[in-house]
């Protein structure tokens, strides 16, 4: 089936320190991704939807300077956390769409998601 | 996209079928209804999915309404590993295939 792989799976680093996590679809091609953050106890909150050769979209309240995201390819992409902070310390999961199936019913794949630590 | 409506938490004995009910009453035509599941620290992982038609798959059974406004997971023999959050979403072609997630179903699976 469908997978999805999300790199690192764990980081801990000081504040101010800028954290690339990277978003693999590793047997299918996804010209969308996106970004979805869960902090404990909570539901996973959408972030943001990674297109593939284009600006990515944020939802509302989401800092597009502080979360960079890049999708420079069919199987890849990236999100920045810049110059982060401990308010900034999540569970940052990545997903993807399967294109091969018709729009509306193709399901999302997640990958097992980052956990970000800031000190 | 439709709002959904699921009970906070249930309970299910090992063995037995875990029956999840979701509320989907302002459900429109063109809106399929999606089950995922989040084990602890991991990423939501996809159940099944359905429009109007009762579906089976290897992991769950999905009931859907006459009228499409409530859906039913079935979890035929649940196991302890099936403990999870469950989460049911709705969603339609033209939303650019984004999942918006409640606060889903803790179903806690006892021996």
């Amino acid at each position: 089936g469908a997978v999805v792989s999300q790199h690192p799976s764990r980081v801990i680093c000081k504040s101010g320190t800028s954290v690339k996590i990277e978003c693999r679809s590793l047997d299918f091609q996804a010209t969308t991704m996106f970004w979805y953050r869960q902090f404990p106890k909570q539901s996973l909150m959408l972030m943001a939807t990674s297109n593939e050769g284009s600006k990515a979209t944020y939802e509302q309240g989401v800092e597009k300077d502080k979360f960079l995201i890049n999708h420079a390819s069919l199987t890849l992409s990236t999100l920045t956390v810049t110059s982060a902070h401990p308010e900034d310390s999540s569970f940052y999961i990545c997903s993807a769409r399967d294109q091969t199936r018709p729009s509306g019913n193709q399901p999302q794949h997640f990958g097992d998601g980052t956990r970000l630590s800031i000190l | 996209d439709a709002k959904t409506t699921q009970p906070p938490s249930m309970d299910c004995a090992e063995g037995r079928a875990a029956n999840l009910p979701c509320n989907h009453s302002t459900i429109s035509g063109n809106e399929y209804v999606y089950w995922y599941r989040q084990i602890h620290s991991q990423g939501p992982q996809y159940i099944i999915h359905g429009l109007k038609n009762n579906e089976t798959n290897e992991m769950a059974s999905l009931i859907i309404t006459e009228d499409r406004k409530s859906s039913t997971l079935i979890l035929p023999h649940a196991t302890l590993r099936d403990t999870a959050v469950y989460y049911c979403i709705v969603r339609a072609p033209h939303q650019g295939g984004k999942l918006i997630f409640g606060q889903g179903t803790e179903l806690s699976v006892k021996p």
